[in-house]
This record gives structure tokens, sequence and C-alpha cells, in this order.
């Protein structure tokens, strides 16, 4: 069966860096476009980060765009989240999200519904 | 980035009544080539992952009741619970995949009155 199991989280201090990862299994990884998509506490859903199923492609939310990197490993069926510069404000739960691959070209990929979240792991940024 | 706009922030129903949750976009999600509307419904209960209900806007996931339906075009559109079931409650989120970013909606919280 489909599996999305999300780690790496914790308490880190502002300004810090946290690397999350997601390890994927039960489908064909490589043809998925996978996303990352984040709650804050109290809040609803925020649309983080995107990759394209090849990688060629990346995609960001504009309050994280500079600061947060979104990786994959095909051979591995892992995607990665790489988070510097962390403000109480990115205070969340980070879900990894499998995507039906929309259309792509080279100058630009589309992702279409999420089919299937992780349970998440949990990020704290405090002092 | 497109907007999307829920309503209401919260609805109450009695078990077996209706519930209607509407989501407005910023701009039009319908993809002229293919006339397909680029918005998804999603179910989240508390303590698990948001859960794909609807796609294309009316598309039901397999294995979701058809209780669930899905309707609108363009820039306005509704998820429709036909009979609430106490297992109903969540949050419903909409959300757009026109764009590269994509955007969810505030959020609705449905509740048993």
């Amino acid at each position: 069966q489909v599996q999305l199991v999300e780690s790496g989280g914790g308490v880190v201090q502002p300004g810090g860096s946290l690397r999350l990862s997601c390890a994927a299994s039960g489908f064909t990884f490589s043809s998925f476009v996978m996303h990352w998509v984040r709650q804050a506490p109290g809040k609803g859903l925020q649309w983080v980060a995107f990759i394209a199923s090849d990688g060629s492609h990346k995609y960001y939310a504009d309050s994280v765009k500079g600061r947060f990197t979104i990786s994959r490993d095909n051979s591995k069926n892992t995607l990665d989240l790489q988070m510097n510069g962390l403000s109480a404000e990115d205070t969340a739960m980070y879900h990894c999200v499998r995507a039906l691959k929309g259309s792509c070209s080279s100058t630009i990929c589309f992702s279409y519904y999420f089919d299937f979240w992780g349970q998440g792991t949990l990020v704290t940024v405090s002092s | 980035d497109i907007v999307m706009t829920q309503s209401p922030d919260s609805l109450a129903v009695s078990l077996g009544e209706r519930a209607t949750i509407n989501c407005k976009s910023s701009q039009s999600v319908l993809y002229s080539s293919n006339n397909k509307n680029y918005l998804a419904w999603y179910q989240h209960k508390l303590g698990q992952p948001p859960k794909l209900l609807i796609y294309w806007a009316s598309t039901r996931e397999s294995g979701v009741p058809d209780r669930f339906s899905g309707s609108g075009s363009g820039t306005d559109f509704t998820l429709t619970i036909s009979s609430l079931q106490a297992e109903d409650v969540a949050v419903y989120y909409c959300q757009q995949y026109y764009s590269t970013a994509c955007t969810f909606g505030q959020g609705t919280k449905l509740e048993i009155k």
C-alpha cells in the first residue's frame, strides 16, 4: 500500500536550519510530482513547495523562497526539504504529499490534485 | 497567486441534513483547452492527514461516499454533502492546481448541530 513517512522534525532556534525527509513506498515514486504542505497550529493548510517527477522543476511559496530547498532522489524513493533561516512563522506540521503529474515542458511543469498525504512531522521554531 | 476564499468559515448541520460549502477563486481555474476546472476538495479530520474527496471540481475520488458531490465552474464552486453523517465532522478545504503555486482556501469547519 502507498506510504509516505516523514521524519526530521523537531525544535530549532530562530535562524536555525532543519532538514525534513519523506520515505515513499508502495508506488512508482518517479511517476509522481511531490509536494510539501504545512499547517501551523490553529491555521489552515499552506502549500510550501513542489518538485517535478524527475526533479527538473521546483516551485516555492513566496513565504519560503530563498530559504527552503526541495529535492528528491528517485533511486532511493525519498523527498527532502532543507529549511534555513527558520522563524516562528515556520512552526507547523509539515506533510509530504503525492500528486498526479500534470503537463510539463522545458520551461514549466504543472501538478494536478494531491491524492495521498503523509501523517506529517512537527517543526517548532522557538528559543 | 490565485486566492481561494471559502464560505462559511464554520457550519453546523443536523444529522441527515444537507451541508453546502462554497469556494471562490480570484481568477478562473477553468483551462479552456481541455474544459477542465483545476479544483479539488479535501477533508481533514482531527489527528489524520487530509484526504482527497473531489478533483476536477466534480469527480469523486475512489472510495468516497456518493453523498459527497462537487459542482461549479470558472471561479465559483460548491461541495455538497447530501445527508450529513457523524463521521463527516471535519475541516474541508478547496484547492486550485491551475497554477504552479497550488493554493488552498482557508478551510470550513463542519460540525453537527
